[in-house]
């Protein structure tokens, strides 16, 4: 059973367009992870979250506890953008469980 | 720092053959995670593994083995290979509390 749901599966946007990705759990967690993941494997961590928002330069990730509900955002896309963003949740003692991964192609 | 690395890069195997994966962790970083990317199932937590001792586990059998050095260093170790075990398996570190870091990983084949 996936405990992780995120949505749009896939996404082509064009450059400049702002982005929404989004993630839904069911049970209580310590802490979520959004990653991206480019062509040829390489993960790299961007958000880790547990109450409220972070921004990193042009990405915001948001997550509301109440509703088990995050959030990752990108203003003005760009075609570097274009990679896989995978949920991840984690619980305690660092077990994780993820997301199907959301498909991003940002045209130029 | 350097980052995490992880040997071999790529492996093919036949079936029922067993294989040894490494994993060496950003200095000063005592966690190692283990996963498995498949395109069926996705990224799967494999096991975690805390100043040597395996702190949790996924639901993957018994084939699927780990254990970590006192340099913090990683092994995980697949027995009698099954076609279904090509993946790319990725390691990651962390200290307490932070993101994952996540290496390259190895990409497994197996024949």
């Amino acid at each position: 059973k996936n405990e992780v749901e995120q949505s749009p599966q896939n996404l082509t946007a064009q450059e400049g367009e702002f982005i929404t990705i989004n993630c839904s759990y069911s049970v209580g967690i310590s802490a979520l992870h959004w990653l991206q993941q480019h062509p040829g494997g390489g993960i790299v961590s961007l958000f880790m979250l547990s109450s409220g928002k972070k921004k990193h330069g042009r990405l915001i990730a948001t997550i509301n506890i109440q509703e088990k509900h995050s959030s990752l955002h990108i203003t003005a896309s760009h075609p570097r953008d274009s990679a896989v963003y995978i949920c991840a949740v984690q619980y305690n003692f660092n077990k994780f469980y993820f997301g199907s991964g959301t498909k991003l192609n940002v045209k130029p | 720092k350097a980052g995490v690395t992880q040997t071999p890069r790529y492996l093919i195997k036949t079936r029922g053959q067993q294989v040894t994966l490494s994993c060496s962790p950003i200095s000063g970083h005592r966690s190692v995670s283990w996963y498995q990317q498949t395109p069926g199932q996705g990224l799967q937590f494999l096991f975690e593994y805390f100043s040597e001792t395996q702190r949790n586990k996924g639901n993957f059998p018994g084939r699927f083995s780990g254990r970590q050095f006192s340099n913090s260093r990683s092994e995980m170790n697949v027995s009698t290979l099954e076609l279904g075990d090509s993946a790319l398996y990725l390691c990651a570190s962390r200290s307490t509390g932070a993101e994952q870091y996540f290496g390259p990983g190895t990409r497994l084949t197996v024949t």
